[in-house]
């Protein structure tokens, strides 16, 4: 069975703070993805990343940046938490290729105040 | 115009019901199609892939439309349990990213 891991399910946080989303793969999958989720807005992809220390920008990496150093794991990195940084934040991962599916972890709840 | 793009819903059937979901796309370089479920505060989880032919997997029947740029999602005798927003996924050729729509919410009553 796939599992993605993330570290936290509520996180909350002060405007201003270096917010750390940690995401752990288990099934060797090359593709791992962060995505924030909004009412309305569906599910919007910030970053992902093809291998070990590559990342490619989503539809709105503003205001976050990621790392993967190793390929089993994908942290997204909030530099400087803001207010409307405020959401369900879902990684996934995906073997490479057009079918694959991508497998979600649970998701975390962060609240920026 | 958004890419994928769903009715909101909420689509309220009563147990037994037969409801279908469609879902557009606007990107005619999509080559792959998924449905998703998600449960109410849980990760989304593939439901069924959409192949050009359609497919069917138990109660639910998946439908692809190329010309019109339309998917479509039917099941048959609902129950309870088939309460939860469905989304529509497309991936785009030569990349592994999905695009998903923002979700057809269903709730199967008693």
């Amino acid at each position: 069975d796939v599992k993605v891991t993330q570290s936290s399910r509520y996180l909350v946080k002060r405007t201003g703070e270096k917010v750390f989303l940690e995401c752990v793969q288990d099934m060797d999958h090359e593709n791992m993805f962060w995505y924030r989720q909004d009412p309305g807005l569906g599910l919007r992809l910030i970053y992902f990343s093809y291998d070990v220390k590559m990342k490619e920008k989503g539809d709105i990496p503003e205001g976050y940046s990621v790392s993967r150093e190793k390929k089993e794991r994908f942290s997204l990195i909030l530099e400087s938490a803001s207010t409307n940084q405020t959401s369900m934040y879902l990684c996934a991962s995906s073997f490479k290729g057009a079918r694959n599916i991508q497998y979600f972890g649970a998701g975390t709840r962060l609240s920026v105040l | 115009r958004k890419e994928v793009e769903q009715d909101p819903g909420p689509f309220n059937v009563p147990e037994g019901a037969t409801v279908a979901f469609n879902c557009t796309y606007s990107n005619s370089a999509s080559q792959s199609f998924f449905w998703y479920r998600q449960d109410c505060r849980k990760e989304p989880k593939l439901l069924m892939s959409v192949y050009s032919s359609g497919n069917e997997d138990g109660r639910f029947t998946a439908q692809l439309n190329r010309a019109s740029q339309y998917i479509s999602l039917l099941i048959r005798d609902s129950k309870l349990s088939d309460s939860a927003t469905y989304l529509c996924v497309v991936n785009m050729r030569n990349t592994d990213k999905l695009i998903f729509g923002t979700g057809t919410r269903l709730q199967v009553f008693p």
